[in-house]
């Protein structure tokens, strides 16, 4: 079983959608929960931490469910620069690495 | 600003060659990482280092090797470079305790010939 699992995508959405990624993580162990913003031949950048009680950065948001060992992300009101591939990312302590899924793919359409 | 340097953006090498890809960054972090990235596999740690001199496996290790000599330098050593070592390579530093999320520098495209 993959350690980090997400929907490859990807997903096509018109300017001004809803979206949501879904990521399910093996280690019911794991302490620490990102989501990071990778554009086409870049690197990877932090986007977000997520907390157990759910955290709000502007137009996204970020939930985690401990019990189901899912971490979700929604982003409102998408913009062309959204375009990017999400990646989830699980640590399972502060002196592990971190894990990364292999991203989704997000096109936002105009 | 905050950065992770990678000293070459592209490089192109030919089989058997030894190879090096440096990395340094600025922030004083004690942990640094080399990935690398592949279309449909994701990112894979090859290697990691929390503090200098000190080396840990990551979970594709093999033909490779790395050096930490000082703080802010950690450089990736192909002893003998193949075909199917082209791929992105990927440095990044964190603070104490991972949990803080990395800084990445901006990549290695390596091609072997």
């Amino acid at each position: 079983r993959k350690e980090v699992e997400q929907d490859p995508g990807p997903f096509n959405v018109p300017e001004g959608a809803t979206v949501a990624f879904n990521c399910t993580y093996s280690n019911s162990a794991s302490q620490s929960f990102f989501w990071y913003r990778q554009d086409c031949r870049k690197e990877p950048k932090l986007l977000m931490s997520v907390y157990s009680s759910g955290n709000e950065d502007g137009r996204f948001t970020a939930q985690l469910n401990r019990a189901s060992q899912y971490i979700s992300l929604l982003i409102r009101d998408s913009k062309l620069s959204d375009s990017a591939t999400y990646l989830c990312v699980v640590t399972l302590s502060g002196n592990t690495p971190l894990v990364f899924g292999k991203g989704t793919r997000l096109s936002v359409i105009a | 600003d905050v950065k992770v340097t990678q000293s070459s953006r592209y490089l192109v090498k030919r089989t058997g060659e030894k190879v090096f890809l440096e990395c340094v960054q600025d922030m004083d972090h004690e942990n640094m990482f080399w990935y690398r990235q592949d279309p449909g596999l994701g990112l894979r740690l090859i290697y990691f280092s929390y503090d200098v001199k000190m080396k840990e496996k990551g979970d594709i290790p093999e033909g490779y090797s790395v050096s930490r000599e000082k703080k802010e330098r950690f450089s990736l050593i192909l002893e003998s470079a193949s075909t199917n070592q082209t791929s992105m390579y990927l440095c990044a530093s964190s603070g104490q305790g991972f949990h803080y999320g990395y800084t990445f520098g901006s990549g290695t495209r390596l091609t072997v010939v």
